[in-house]
């Protein structure tokens, strides 16, 4: 079974600069996931989609990120412009529900992000 | 807001039991217990996860005190592989429709060794 896939897998952009990371989700899941990831540290949930829908980005910089899944497959999550502290790995995951109210979550390498 | 709570690491002689604690003592009736890892430089990793019962799949078992409010995951014959960051997770049941986020700690460094 394919996983999910993230591209690129690395970015070197400097300050004010704007980038973009894609996600292809494993086919079928219907909920995707952006987690940032900063070193040290545990992955952030960013925003999470139901298809092509929002369910929460309660966490998400709305004045320089954004993100969209169109027709509810592919997502691209963007930045701009983009700060030193944006410097992280970008997770992308989706998932399996299990139907008993469980949910697995399989996760991308992710896109480690550099900004200078 | 940090719903569990792990020892930042531990080590583990490889072919041994590795047993991993977590308390949880805020949980509540509708959450799961889940556990992820994450080995270097890549994204975490699905190992198990429970409501009540004790549970066993291919990687691990986790083993839920009765009264919820802590769990351990064993994994039972240690590899150097498992060194891992091990993230103990509580979320609310995706029946109850709330939008529960799934929310990582800082988790616990197992480093296993020769």
């Amino acid at each position: 079974e394919a996983g999910v896939a993230q591209s690129p897998r690395y970015k070197i952009i400097e300050k004010r600069q704007s980038v973009a990371f894609w996600c292809n989700p494993i086919s079928g899941h219907a909920t995707l996931y952006w987690y940032q990831q900063i070193l040290g540290q545990g992955p952030k949930l960013l925003i999470q989609f139901q298809n092509n829908g929002v369910v929460d980005d309660s966490q998400l910089p709305k004045d320089r990120f954004s993100a969209e899944r169109l027709k509810g497959v592919d997502s691209t999550l963007k930045i701009q412009p983009a700060k030193l502290e944006d410097s992280a790995v970008y997770l992308c995951a989706s998932s399996f529900d299990f139907g008993t109210g469980g949910e697995k979550l399989f996760f991308g390498s992710g896109t480690q992000l550099s900004v200078l | 807001d940090a719903k569990t709570t792990q020892p930042p690491s531990m080590d583990c002689a490889e072919g041994r039991a590795a047993n991993l604690p977590c308390n949880h003592s805020t949980i509540s009736g509708n959450e799961y217990v889940y556990w992820y890892r994450q080995i270097h430089s890549q994204g975490p990793q699905y190992i198990i996860h429970g409501l009540k019962n004790n549970e066993t799949n291919e990687m691990a078992s986790l083993i839920i005190t009765e009264d919820r409010k802590s769990s351990t995951l064993i994994l039972p014959h240690a590899t150097l592989r498992d060194t891992a960051v091990y993230y103990c997770i509580v979320r609310e049941s995706l029946h109850t429709g709330t939008a529960s986020k799934l929310t990582f700690g800082t988790g616990t460094r197992l480093q296993v060794t020769l």
